[in-house]
């Protein structure tokens, strides 16, 4: 069956541009998570949504990002006026409810020169 | 604040011999650790999980030993393989909210 997507697979940006990466879920699955996985380094929780409950954006680590869902369906993780610290590989994971099995898409490598 | 602690960083095992990787955590609030083992190039996938009412739990060749006095749970990688070589990554979890991640164990199984 189809697991979870990301899109692109790589992005090359030159800094101040803003970017938009975008995931999408299993099917039914309500919980959906974003992180950030530096090279070499461990992942770095971003935001959580689970159905229609506000986002857990804790994670968030400035007022340049920013994500979105609509309902159970595809996220968008936008990153506005990136900085070369932005370059890093954003992953996305969704579960059917509430975490416990999560899965994870293959990721977005995001590069900016 | 690193919420779950990871270690080794780096390991390298004999084939057929057995991998351990340690981690520790303090927020006696997780009710949840994963482990994900990560391919190059690849996103995490789920190895094994546990939760804090049993001390330990086999999948095969793997193996989840938990101690919660202690605060800490192990991978045990038994009869190690080379295409076990990958980056492991311990987590924890309350009630499937945010999950914390440590820092990653790249192990290498020479033939």
């Amino acid at each position: 069956g189809a697991g979870v997507s990301q899109s692109p697979s790589n992005k090359v940006t030159e800094k101040g541009k803003d970017v938009e990466l975008r995931c999408d879920p299993i099917s039914g699955h309500t919980a959906l998570y974003w992180y950030r996985q530096r090279l070499g380094q461990g992942l770095e929780f971003l935001i959580y949504f689970q159905g229609n409950s506000a986002p857990d954006k804790s994670g968030l680590p400035s007022d340049r990002f920013s994500a979105e869902r609509t309902g159970e369906s595809v996220s968008t993780l936008t990153i506005q006026r990136t900085q070369q610290e932005d370059s890093a590989v954003y992953l996305c994971a969704s579960s059917f409810h509430r975490g416990f099995k999560s899965y994870f898409g293959p990721g977005t490598r995001l590069t900016v020169t | 604040q690193q919420q779950v602690k990871q270690s080794p960083q780096s390991l390298i095992v004999q084939k057929g011999g057995i991998s351990i990787i340690n981690c520790a955590y303090e927020n006696t609030a997780f009710d949840y650790f994963p482990w994900y083992q990560q391919f190059p190039g690849k996103g995490p996938a789920l190895l094994i999980a546990i939760r804090p009412d049993v001390s330990e739990k086999k999948e095969g060749r793997f193996t989840i030993s938990f101690n919660k006095s202690a605060k800490q749970f192990s991978l045990h990688i038994m009869d190690s393989q080379p295409g076990d070589s990958a980056t492991y990554f311990c987590a924890a979890s309350i009630s499937g909210n945010q999950f914390y991640f440590g820092t990653g164990t790249s192990l290498t199984v020479i033939p």
